[in-house]
This record gives C-alpha cells, structure tokens and sequence, in this order.
C-alpha cells in the first residue's frame, strides 16, 4: 500500500539558510499536517491543511510557512534557520478530519550547522 | 488544555513477560486516543486507535489497550514481551473536528531483556 512520502530524507544547511520540505500525502487524502520532533522529544504539531486550507496552528514560528497545493502535496518552508530548528520533521495524511488516524511519513532530518 | 501523560519514561521486560505501558489523558471531553510506535530513526507507526464504540481495542503484532472512562486512562499492553517490541512507544490524543492536531505524550522506551 502506498505511504506517506517525504523529500528530502535528510538535509543539511547552514544558519540563516532556508529550507523546502515536501510531502505527499497517501492517495485520496485530503488532510495535511506537520509536526517537529526534537532530539529525545515527542512530536510537536506545527501545522495543517484541509482540502488546501489551513485547518489548525499550532507553535509554528513566524520563520516558516506551510501550504498545500491542488494535488495535495505539501512544502514546509522554513526561513533564515537556526541551530534549534535542527530536528525531525514528519508529515502525516488523514482522510478527513474528525479522529480520523494519521498515517505518518519517515520524516526529514534537518540539521542546521 | 488536553494534555498526555506517559507514566515512565523507561520500561524493561523480560522476553514473554507481559508489556503494560501507562498513558493518561486530561480532558472534559474524551478525546480520540491512539498509541503509535517508533523505531530508531523511523517514522511513527499506528498500533491502535479508540473512537467510539468497544472500550477494548485490538491493534497490530499482539498489542490492545483499554479505554477507561473513569481514570482517563488507555494503557498499552501486551501478553508476552518479544525482542522485536524494543522501540519508543507514544500515546496520543485528538479532539477531532477541525482541532485533529495530535497531542503526544513524552514516550516510553521499551527495552526488551532475552
């Protein structure tokens, strides 16, 4: 069965430096999200998207934006990095909202030098 | 504020002794609850996932869990331990609707002893 894809899986950049992350949800999904996984942390959301529309925010800095484009993919692109944002980054697809479970990617793996 | 709470960081079991990971939710409304599992440097991994309906839930490679209103609680477990159980496993909590975000607990690293 097709999964969750993420480009690219790992991704080095300097400080100050901008980065583009894409996802590509499971065929039929229409729902978006994002979250962070620091270093021995849990996932933090950061992000969501239904049908192309933003549906939730949450500690997102104002450094990075997301979207999702009309065939459902999504880029999460993060601005003028810093160390702190050296993390995992998953993105998950959902058919619909409403407890419905999240299927996720095998992340990104961003380290900010 | 709905909030997860993983009691224990660390578990360690013996090969076939019976897995119990703990999670709580805080809540005036239960939530959708999930628990999800990591392998080193992988993608989280859906095990099992409580809606509505049966308070039992069955998930994959053996492991259910329990939906109990009245200690808001949905703890992992498992017969008998294998070696192949050893990852992080994180409980999880939804309020559906258009707020779908997940809210982790802080995990649990299960280490499985032969």
């Amino acid at each position: 069965a097709a999964g969750v894809i993420q480009s690219p899986r790992h991704l080095i950049k300097e400080k100050r430096e901008t980065a583009t992350l894409k996802c590509y949800p499971i065929p039929r999904h229409d729902t978006v999200y994002w979250y962070q996984q620091g270093p021995g942390q849990d996932p933090q959301f950061l992000i969501s998207f239904y049908e192309k529309m933003q549906s939730d925010k949450g500690s997102i800095p104002d450094r990075f934006s997301a979207q999702q484009f009309s065939d459902y993919h999504s880029e999460l692109n993060m601005s003028s990095l810093e160390l702190g944002d050296s993390a995992l980054y998953f993105c998950a697809s959902s058919l619909g909202l409403a407890g419905r479970e999240q299927f996720f990617g095998p992340g990104t793996r961003l380290t900010v030098l | 504020a709905q909030s997860v709470t993983q009691l224990g960081s660390h578990v360690s079991v013996s090969e076939g002794a019976l897995v119990l990971l703990r999670c709580n939710y805080s809540s005036s409304v239960p939530p959708y609850l999930f628990w999800y599992v990591q392998y080193p440097n992988q993608g989280l991994q859906l095990l099992l996932k409580y809606t509505t309906g049966a308070t039992l839930v069955k998930g994959i490679n053996g492991f259910e869990a329990e939906f109990k209103k009245s200690e808001t609680s949905f703890h992992l477990t498992k017969p008998s331990a294998h070696m192949s159980d050893a990852a992080e496993y994180f409980c999880a909590a939804s309020r559906g609707g258009a707020t779908n975000k997940l809210i982790f607990g802080t995990g649990t690293l299960l280490a499985v002893q032969p």
